[in-house]
């Protein structure tokens, strides 16, 4: 079963806007982490926050996590056409690089 | 690029046949992921190799097997394919430690 839930499903914006999705999970975790996948291709991997870091930061993309409210946040900011992609969200329970993932967030970017 | 190949890209399969989808993992890279992807879902994680031992599996039916080799290049068999395997199957390498994954492209199966 999925250990989480994103929000939006799907989102489609215009290009230069900024782009927020969100992930909620239901326990403890070692880490989370954001991924992306165009296409129905394989997932690249953008961003891994472990479970003692509230922010990271990595180019255009800001990520938060609240482990009291069990629920992380993707920023995307100044968007460009090339971000369309679906965005996961996995958790890590424990050192063992096992992913749970949600359901993803679809988002489209318009030119 | 991140250096994990997967074979083959697509494949056709009748049900109650076997498959077996096989993965080249990231060099370096001791540990394997594989997960089953449906369509519109997330991945849904199968199991995990570690030095050529299972080390985890998720909610799959014993059908699903897998085998990791000693230059850490991994195998999936699925026996007595139903419809409902069909999906993109995605293999991941990883450092035990370091839990950010690399996946494949991925085997696009379809049961018919």
């Amino acid at each position: 079963s999925q250990q989480g839930e994103e929000d939006p499903q799907a989102l489609s914006i215009q290009e230069g806007e900024n782009a927020t999705m969100n992930c909620s999970y239901k326990t403890s975790i070692n880490n989370l982490q954001w991924y992306r996948q165009n296409s129905g291709r394989g997932l690249v991997h953008l961003i891994l926050i472990r479970s003692n870091e509230r922010e990271k930061h990595s180019g255009r993309l800001r990520v938060t996590l609240d482990t009291s409210k069990k629920s992380s946040s993707l920023l995307i900011t100044a968007s460009r056409a090339a971000d369309t992609a679906s965005y996961f969200c996995a958790t890590v329970f424990s050192n063992t690089g096992k992913l749970i993932f949600g359901q993803g967030t679809t988002l489209q970017v318009k030119p | 690029e991140t250096g994990v190949t997967q074979s083959p890209t697509h494949l056709i399969k009748t049900r109650g046949q076997q498959v077996t989808l096989r993965c080249s993992s990231q060099s370096g890279h001791n540990t394997v992921s594989w997960y089953q992807q449906a369509l519109g879902q997330g991945p849904q994680f199968i199991f995990q190799y570690y030095r050529e031992e299972e080390n985890g599996r998720g909610n799959f039916p014993p059908r699903f097997s897998g085998l990791q080799f000693p230059n850490y290049s991994s195998e999936l068999n699925v026996n007595a394919l139903e419809l409902d395997d069909s999906a993109l199957y995605l293999c991941a390498s990883s450092l035990l430690e370091n839990t950010e994954a690399f996946f494949g492209q991925g085997t696009r199966l379809t049961v018919v």
